[in-house]
């Protein structure tokens, strides 16, 4: 069925180092891929999505690519520190309908000092 | 505005019982939607609802009821609690539907017994 793949589950880096999480997804027609961070005992906040019209798109020290053809996108987070620390989770919009969004399984990052 | 809200946040059940979890949001939005979150398996929806008297399933609806009497609530009710119901349950809504920012509530740790 459609799904979303998120890798890798695990993901440690010093502090200041960058870190990159890869998601790939099955449906052709996805159109918009949101990228949300959880915190400890709280919900999901998005921090960065894009749309299919576009390659990149920046926020400060986040990033997102994504590459239509090879149906990827990437989360880049440059200069990280201990406030990165988080599971990070991508999401797509598969198929038609209205239904809701089709998140991956989640990256722990974290940031060693 | 306090967002999306969440009642109870946590809830321990015996198999058998029903219970309802409730989610409110003060930002006027159409869109609304339940997911659960277990280990390892990101978050996958439950129901999901576009407006006022509208609702619809998503990925797993088997063994939750929903409906949306007003644009604020939509509660979602358990009629007969399993150990395989053992979740965290986010509630999630958005200004018109899934492809825009998911405000998520803080969750609600629901155990069955």
């Amino acid at each position: 069925g459609e799904n979303v793949e998120q890798h890798p589950s695990t993901l440690s880096v010093q502090e200041g180092d960058s870190a990159v999480i890869k998601c790939t997804y099955s449906d052709s027609a996805s159109n918009y891929f949101p990228w949300y961070k959880q915190e400890l005992g709280k919900g999901p906040q998005l921090i960065i999505d894009i749309r299919s019209n576009v390659g990149e798109k920046k926020d400060q020290r986040i990033a997102v690519t994504l590459n239509k053809t090879a149906k990827h996108f990437s989360l880049h987070i440059t200069e990280t520190q201990p406030e990165d620390s988080a599971v990070y989770f991508c999401a797509a919009i598969l198929g038609g309908g209205a239904d809701g969004l089709t998140f991956g399984k989640g990256t722990h990052l974290i940031i060693q000092p | 505005n306090a967002g999306v809200t969440q009642t109870p946040k946590f809830q321990v059940l015996k198999t058998g019982q029903s219970m309802t979890l409730q989610c409110a949001q003060d930002m006027n939005h159409e869109y609304m939607s339940w997911y659960r979150q277990d280990p390892g398996m990101g978050l996958r929806l439950i129901h999901y609802s576009v407006g006022a008297g509208i609702t619809d399933q998503g990925e797993v609806p088997n063994g939750y009821n929903v409906s949306r009497s007003t644009t604020e609530d939509f509660p979602l009710r358990l009629l007969s609690a399993a150990p395989s119901q053992t979740s965290v349950y986010f509630c999630a809504s958005s200004y018109q539907d899934r492809g825009e920012t998911q405000y998520f509530g803080p969750g609600t740790r629901l155990l069955v017994l």
